[in-house]
């Protein structure tokens, strides 16, 4: 029982490159997220996926792109990474479509990434 | 814009002990109310939720919260801690009007560290 799924679990980049986290639940979820997690700063909605095909910015979109591959699989890319994006990233699913008013969020346990 | 507010970053207590951890709202629609649970290198996972109905809910792990709309607060409660409850918890809510207003807020978390 797999849920929800992120790979890598660390990375370090240097400045400037890019790279995509990876993120598929098995859940058959309509929707799904990426936040960002800091200390004293909770999490931060980066991105969101309603629904497969749909994707939409949050809270702290800037130097982020996502794509809804499919209905498993939502992918968070880095173009040109920065020190300010040094962060732990959860990826996080739920079943209603539309967002989910009133759904359970199921996380993954996150991706650290240290940029340099 | 629906914020959440948790008043303490830190609680130590001592097992056996009860606790509160505190969680305000702000808000001027009905609001979806959350507590997640985050142990150390993991995920969040849902403790309870308030959706509507009675102001008490019960949630996993014998904690509860008491939603009190005239205080817009949710606070977490458990009457007697273990060392197996240290983990950072987070509040959450989601007013339930449309737009931006309908995704997920965090608050910053509040890191409960049970001593023996």
């Amino acid at each position: 029982n797999a849920g929800v799924t992120q790979t890598p679990k660390f990375q370090v980049l240097k400045t400037g490159q890019s790279m995509t986290l990876q993120c598929a639940q098995d859940m058959n979820h309509n929707s799904m997220y990426w936040y960002r997690q800091d200390p004293g700063m909770g999490l931060r909605l980066i991105y969101y996926s309603a629904s497969e095909g749909t994707t939409d910015k949050g809270e702290v979109p800037n130097g982020y792109n996502v794509s809804r591959l499919n209905k498993r699989e939502f992918s968070l890319r880095l173009e040109s990474a920065a020190p300010s994006q040094t962060s732990v990233y959860f990826c996080a699913s739920t079943i209603l479509a539309g967002g989910s008013l009133a759904g359970e969020l199921f996380f993954g346990e996150g991706s650290r990434l240290t940029v340099l | 814009a629906q914020s959440v507010t948790q008043l303490d970053s830190q609680v130590p207590v001592f097992e056996e002990a009860p606790v509160e951890l505190r969680c305000n709202y702000s808000s001027s629609v009905s609001v979806y109310l959350f507590w997640y649970v985050q142990y150390p290198n993991q995920g969040l996972q849902l403790l309870l939720k308030y959706l509507s109905g009675s102001t008490l809910v019960k949630g996993i792990n014998g904690f509860e919260a008491e939603f009190n709309k005239s205080q817009t607060s949710f606070h977490l409660r458990k009457p007697s801690v273990h060392i197996s409850d240290t983990a950072e918890y987070f509040c959450a809510g989601r007013g339930i009007s449309s737009g931006s207003a309908r995704q997920l807020t965090f608050g910053s978390g509040t890191q409960l560290t049970v001593l023996p």
